[in-house]
């Protein structure tokens, strides 16, 4: 079975800190993506890559950055953390194209920002 | 420009079959139809995908006519575990994008 993994369930941090979330995938998976869950508003598309070193941005990549020097690791970084931010974090991995591009999520981050 | 639209929330009885339809009127060509499940503090999961007439699974069926401007997600026979936000998405590469969902509540 597809494993991703997120480094923390839960996260509160303070208003300006820096805060990195990092996900693992153990499928060799190509692409990778960060979405943001809020009530009301399903799952938002943060950032995805679809190779090492490559991101593309989603529908909201305001305020966040990502980084993935490896394959089956991919960084949402927020450069300085505001309340706006606190929400879920999924992270996510796929085959690369292909007519079955299904996704498998991690369990999330809950992270509140004081 | 939301992809779908889907209903916000269903309710059901243990047992019963539940329909769920997600309107898609500007699906592309090269689009398929896929639905996920999340449950509570989960992230969403893969249930089912097709690109026209029916699919059938081990969880459910998906039932596409032939226009393709709409699906219909069918459970069989529900129960209680299955009360769960459900996804209705259409795209055709790796980029999927998630509208609100429908919540589904299962009663005994």
């Amino acid at each position: 079975d597809v494993k991703v993994t997120q480094s923390s369930r839960y996260l509160v941090k303070r208003t300006g800190e820096k805060v990195f979330l990092e996900c693992v995938q153990d499928m060799d998976h190509e692409n990778m993506f960060w979405y943001r869950q809020d009530p009301g508003l399903g799952l938002r598309l943060i950032y995805f890559s679809y190779d090492v070193k490559m991101k593309e941005k989603g529908d909201i990549p305001e305020g966040y950055s990502v980084s993935r020097e490896k394959k089956e690791r991919f960084s949402l970084i927020l450069e300085s953390a505001s309340t706006n931010q606190t929400s879920m974090y999924l992270c996510a991995s796929s085959l690369s194209s292909g007519s079955s591009n299904e996704q498998f999520f991690g369990p999330g981050t809950r992270l509140t920002v004081l | 420009l939301a992809k779908t639209t889907q209903p916000i929330s269903m309710d059901s009885y243990e047992g019963q079959e539940v329909n769920i339809t997600c309107s898609h009127n500007n699906i592309a060509t090269n689009d398929y139809i896929t639905w996920y499940q999340q449950f509570p503090s989960q992230g969403p999961r893969f249930i089912i995908q097709g690109y026209k007439t029916k699919v059938t699974n081990e969880v459910a069926s998906l039932f596409i006519p032939a226009d393709r401007k709409s699906s219909t997600l069918s459970l069989p026979r529900v129960s209680l575990s299955d009360t769960a936000v459900y996804y209705c998405l259409v795209d055709n590469d790796y980029k999927l994008s998630f509208g609100a969902g429908t919540t589904v509540t299962v009663r005994a």
